[in-house]
Parts: C-alpha cells; structure tokens; sequence
C-alpha cells in the first residue's frame, strides 16, 4: 500500500524567509510524485510532476526536487500570496490512482 | 479552457434527503475521480471512471453513495440517505489518460449534513 507522509503539518515564515517542506514516501515502483498547491475554499491546483530521482522542477519561487524516498518544496524568498496548503502526493506502479499526504499549511507573514 | 465544473459549490440539506452532485469534466480528459475532503481524513478518493466506466469505487463509504458518469462530458455523486457524517468538501477532478496522469480538481461543493 502506497504511504505519503508530510513534514511538517504546519509552517509559519516571515516574507523572504526561505525554507523546505517534506514529503516522504513509500511505493513499490514511483510512477509519479505530484505535488499540489490548495487555497482555502478551493480545489487543489496542480504545481509540479516528478518522476525519478534526481529530477527537479522549478516555478516562480518553488522547486521542488526528488530523491528515492523523498520529495522537497523549496520555497525561495516566500511572499504572503505564498500562503496555502501544499500537498503532495504519489503514484506507484501497482496503483491506478494517487494517495494524498495530509498536506503542510504554510503561512508567510508580511 | 474552462476547467473541472462543480455544481452546486454549496449544498445545505437535512439528514436523510437525497444530494445529488454534478460534475463536467474538462474536455478531452478520459478519466473522471470523486474524492472527499475533511479536516480529520485529507483527501480520499472515493470513485474513479475511465472512459466513462467505473474503475475502482473501493473508496465509497457505503451503500448510500453512488456515482454515474453517462457520458465523457457528466457525472454525478448521490448520496441517498444523506447522514450528518457525510459533511465534507465533495471534489472532482479529470486527466487525460488516467493511467498517472496529471489531475485537475474543480472548485468542490462545500456539503452540509444537518
């Protein structure tokens, strides 16, 4: 059974304070680590798809990075429109459909 | 491109009427998925449809769910009897293929139980 696990539950920075959030995995056989950006009162908004170790993707002030067990959500210099929840979750191979971490909510003060 | 279109975002009702939720995936996706979202569970994925026809719906709580996609372009999630407990954030998203593919989400329909 695919496990995704997010560190940590709750992230409090202040405007241009960088940081990491951290999803660890277990799978037999990754077929696709996504994560996701959700706001409140919305639906979750796709940010990024990994697929091997090794990859990394980058978008305005996220990157995001993957390792055999583990994935990261660099956040660089973080505004207060940064603030949401992010989720992350996995697709292994015997799976036909993704498991959700239970999300790190961040919050950036200005 | 209009995404995932969710009707309606809210819906308040009483314990034991019928909820009926609406779903319009985006156009061109293949695949349809049902999930729910609660403070205490996250996210889980109750149904999910490729091509129309349902996949998995080991997720559904119970008899009292059910979903139906009648065509590439509509689906729906019932729930009959409705129970306090099913209060939750109701979310549908579309893929391409489905097989890891990237998911959509619409915007959910927020469902209060009384």
């Amino acid at each position: 059974e695919d496990q995704v696990t997010q560190s940590p539950e709750a992230l409090r920075l202040q405007e241009g304070e960088s940081s990491s959030l951290n999803c660890s995995y277990t799978v037999s056989g990754l077929r696709g680590l996504f994560w996701y950006r959700q706001d409140p009162g919305k639906g979750p908004e796709f940010l990024f798809t990994l697929y091997s170790a090794g990859e990394e993707k980058e978008k305005e002030r996220l990157k995001a990075t993957l390792t055999k067990k583990e994935s990261f959500l660099h956040i660089t210099a973080p505004k207060p429109e940064d603030s949401a929840t992010y989720l992350c979750a996995v697709r292994g191979g015997s799976a036909r459909q993704l498991t959700f971490g239970s999300g790190t909510q961040l919050t950036v003060l200005p | 491109d209009a995404g995932v279109i969710q009707s309606p975002r809210h819906e308040v009702t009483e314990m034991g009427q019928e909820v009926t939720l609406r779903c319009k995936p985006i156009s061109g996706h293949n695949s349809l998925f049902w999930y729910r979202q609660t403070m205490m569970r996250g996210l889980e994925l109750l149904i999910y449809f490729n091509n129309n026809v349902p996949i998995d719906d080991s997720g559904m709580p119970e008899d009292r769910f059910s979903a139906k996609m009648p065509n590439a372009s509509f689906s729906t999630l019932k729930i009959q009897p409705s129970e306090p407990r099913d209060s939750a954030v109701y979310f549908c998203a579309s893929s391409l293929t489905g097989e890891g593919d990237t998911q959509y989400f619409g915007p959910g329909t927020r469902l209060t139980v009384l």
